[in-house]
């Protein structure tokens, strides 16, 4: 199977919060990642994790990272129309810096 | 800052001739850069590792002759689809890998180069 994993879709209201899930396989992983993509554009960085951490908190944005279960989640809140995106985890297979993405989770935010 | 920038942004080109995409990163020096081809809703595939000063590292079943990397300097990375054909056209988009500043070894991406082959 893959190495990461993300559901494909999720809708939420605007000013609902949205959580976006991961899994990942590769326990040795040091970092992983949330990437935004808009429509026609490259991959914008989010925010990162540590793998030593369990949570980081970034304004609107809360990542939590359960190790054991190889489970990273992204949490976004008061989500706004312009959160509609495909959002991105990756991990970091300590591979020279490649990068293992996930088939991204494309985000619907209604009015 | 860490901003990456492709160029162009689109093109579009005839069968059999040679295209040339470009990828800077404009703020920090990046001594190993990565190519990703996207397909339309679908992830990205990794293409290539581009190492400054070095052979590029193709991924399995990329055909290194048809996908030419060239990274001549810590800020330039170029890929060159050669003798393009229309299966060729996709949306290809680079990282720059900056394990310098911040405290994450973190990957920035370009903008994307939308590519179209007649």
């Amino acid at each position: 199977g893959e190495d990461v994993e993300q559901s494909l879709f999720l809708s939420v209201r605007e000013g609902d919060s949205s959580v976006i899930n991961c899994t990942y396989t590769d326990s040795s992983s040091t970092y992983l990642y949330w990437y935004k993509q808009e429509p026609g554009a490259g991959l914008q960085l989010l925010t990162y994790i540590f793998s030593n951490m369990d949570m980081k908190q970034d304004q609107r944005l809360t990542v939590l990272l359960n190790k054991k279960d190889k489970h990273l989640s992204l949490r976004i809140a008061d989500t706004q129309t312009g959160d509609s995106a495909i959002y991105f985890c990756a991990e970091n297979k300590n591979q020279g810096g490649k990068l293992i993405f996930g088939q991204g989770t494309e985000l619907s935010v209604k009015p | 800052g860490a901003v990456v920038s492709q160029h162009p942004s689109r093109v579009i080109c005839k069968s059999g001739t040679s295209v040339k995409i470009e990828c800077r990163s404009l703020d920090f020096q990046a001594t190993t850069m990565f190519w990703y081809r996207q397909f339309p809703k679908k992830s990205l595939m990794l293409m290539a590792t581009s190492n400054e000063g070095s052979k590029a590292t193709y991924e399995q079943g990329v055909e290194k002759d048809k996908f030419l990397i060239n990274h001549a300097s810590l800020t330039l990375s170029t890929l060159t689809v050669t003798s393009a054909h229309p299966e060729d056209s996709s949306f290809y988009i680079c990282s720059a890998r900056d394990i310098w500043t911040g405290s994450a070894d973190t990957q920035y991406f370009g903008p994307g180069t939308r590519l179209t082959v007649l």
